[in-house]
Parts: C-alpha cells; structure tokens; sequence
C-alpha cells in the first residue's frame, strides 16, 4: 500500500519561490511517475506536471513550464516541487499523486495536500 | 487544452436515491475517462477510471458510462458517505484537465 506524505502548510510572499515535498512509503518508488497537482478554493485539480525519479525528467503543462520545478531524491524516495515568482494567484492546496497506468491514466493515491498561502 | 465541463453544478438528494452526474469534453477523448470523489478537506480518491471500471474497493453502487465526448457517473441507492463533490478527469492528452466539479449535497 503506497502513502505520499507531504510537507506543511506555508505562507509566502509574492515574488518568493515555494518548495513542497512529497515523502513515498511503500510502492517501487523509482518506477513509479509522480505527478503534481494544485486545487484552488472552490475549483477543479489541476495538473501541474510529472516525473520518473528513474529518469529524473519532468514532464510540465505549459502554462507551469519555467516556473515550476519537479525533481526526485531515491535514496530518500521523496519528490519535490518547486515554484517560483509567487503570485497571488498560487495560492491553492497542492498535492502530489501516483500516475497509475491501465485503460486511461489516473492519480492514485494522493498525498494529504499542503496549503501554500501567497501573502504580503 | 481539453476543456471539461460537469452538469449539473450542483444538485440534492435523498438517502436511496439514484443521481446521475454528466460530464463533457471539448473533444473527443475516446473512452480516457476517470472519475473522483472529494470531500472536505480531504484529497480526491479515485471512484473510476478508463470511462466504466470500478476501482478497486470502491462500492458497487457507483458505475461509470460513456465515451467519445460524453460521459455519465451514477451513484445508485445514494449512501450518506456518498454526499461530495465529484470530479471527472480526461487522460486523453496531456495536460491531463478536471472539470470543476458537481457537489452532491442532502435534500
């Protein structure tokens, strides 16, 4: 049984960069693709982008692409993001999930989320 | 980007009843369909994926429908822990896009 154990809340400021990290407990870790999502209050998930820590390259969607950063550590099975120039727009609950693969791709499980605030 | 949109918003209920949550792309995404179930507070949790299979321990009260660019979740017999906001998902192509979601709340 895979768990995602992510990082606390946090509270930024414009302009700042925010970094979020995603512990696996169980699972093949190195294998597995690890996507990034954040929900806005009030809207759907959105996806930001995904990594195979075997491959250590990330997979962005355009509008995230330069502004976020997906990186894997294997030896601490831990994924991170990280996102830069902060605005107030950012602030959401960001999650990180397991791609699962079948007949479709689906995000099973996910992380607990972490709060980041984006506040002057 | 794919476009998702769920109808209705939202919508109330009775325990026992039967409700029907539709959702629809922007274009065709063939039968690349999941469905999830959020509630407060708490991360979404997959219900069902690839349009109609039932995720793994999830009841049997719920079944997915649909392809092309149309798409159904019914929820029979409706429990009190059913009462949420559902999500579909496309993993046609990526960005892998949401839709914004139908809360179901208690008539």
């Amino acid at each position: 049984q895979v768990q995602l154990v992510q990082s606390g809340a946090e509270v930024k400021k414009p302009g700042s960069s925010v970094k979020v990290s995603c512990k696996t407990i169980g699972g093949t870790f190195s294998s597995d693709a690890f996507s990034w999502l954040r929900q806005a209050p009030g809207q759907g998930p959105e996806w930001m982008g995904d990594i195979v820590p075997v491959f250590n390259v990330a997979n962005y969607a355009q509008r995230f692409q330069g502004r976020a950063t997906i990186t894997a550590d294997e030896s601490t099975r831990t994924v991170y993001m990280e996102l830069s120039s902060l605005r107030y727009e950012d602030t959401a609950v960001y999650y990180c999930a397991r791609n699962q693969r079948g007949s479709s791709l689906w995000f099973d499980p996910w992380g607990q989320g972490t709060l980041v605030t984006v506040s002057s | 980007d794919i476009q998702m949109t769920q109808s209705p918003s939202s919508l109330s209920a009775s325990v026992g009843d039967s409700v029907t949550l539709t959702c629809r792309a922007s274009q065709t995404i063939a039968s690349y369909l999941n469905w999830y179930q959020q509630k407060p507070g708490k991360a979404p949790k997959v219900l069902i994926y690839g349009a109609s299979s039932l995720q793994s321990g999830v009841p049997s009260r719920f079944s997915g429908s649909g392809s092309g660019t149309d798409f159904s979740l019914t929820i029979n017999n409706l429990q009190p822990e059913d009462f949420a906001t559902y999500f579909c998902q496309q993993a046609h192509s990526p960005p892998w896009t949401f839709g914004q979601g139908t809360k179901v709340e208690i008539k």
